[in-house]
């Protein structure tokens, strides 16, 4: 079946420094990939949607210019926090087809 | 916009018991309906998910979902809860388009009596 994964599983960074976090899908071509953000205890928020080729299309609320989102070529999206700080730690979740088939998510922790 | 309701954010069942967690959902068109799993710091695994063909959805581990037009209702149950059931379990819904986003509820957090 089809399978995605995200690249790192963990990453911990100083608070502004920027942080590039990959999800690839393995065995099928993505025109459309997800990014969501999961705080602790909470549900999955959807951060935007990546669209290979062209500008990705952010959730109200999400800063475009923090949350840095590249999709260049049909097996890879990209999200890099920029400048990240304390209140970006989180775990965030990447998706792509028909949007059940997640990545098993990067944890951050910004210190 | 579309959007679910779980109704209770901890459900508590004892071992062998019924589990019913219950979901209702909001949608303008006709919906894509899941239900997603997720262990403590683990991603999502997709249990079961309703596409607009047999309103009675069986997933895996024993769950199955049932969709409701008239009460807008998608209700996960599973006949007998084992203590590996203990997670936290998320409904979601789309517009049914291939790449579509999904919209999550809050979750709710089963646990398991002994």
């Amino acid at each position: 079946g089809a399978v995605v994964s995200q690249h790192p599983s963990w990453v911990i960074c100083k608070s502004g420094t920027s942080v590039k976090i990959e999800c690839r899908s393995l065995d099928f071509q993505a025109t459309t990939m997800f990014w969501y953000r999961q705080f602790p205890k909470q549900s999955l928020m959807l951060m935007a949607t990546s669209n290979e080729g062209s500008k990705a299309t952010y959730e109200q609320g999400v800063e475009k210019d923090k949350f840095l989102i590249n999709h260049a070529s049909l097996t890879l999206s990209t999200l890099t926090v920029t400048s990240a700080h304390p209140e970006d730690s989180s775990f965030y979740i990447c998706s792509a087809r028909e949007t059940q088939y997640f990545g098993p998510g990067t944890r951050l922790l910004v210190l | 916009a579309q959007s679910v309701t779980q109704l209770g954010s901890h459900v508590s069942v004892s071992e062998g018991a019924l589990v019913l967690l219950r979901c209702n959902y909001s949608s303008s068109v006709p919906p894509y309906l899941f239900w997603y799993v997720q262990y403590p710091n683990q991603g999502l695994q997709l249990l079961l998910k309703y596409t607009s063909a047999a309103t009675l959805v069986k997933g895996i581990n024993g769950f199955e979902a049932e969709f409701k037009k008239s009460e807008t209702s998608f209700h996960l149950t599973k006949p007998s809860a084992h203590m590996s059931d203990a997670a936290e379990y998320f409904c979601a819904v789309s517009d049914g388009n291939r790449d579509d986003k999904i919209i999550f509820g809050k979750g709710t957090r089963l646990h398991i009596l002994p």
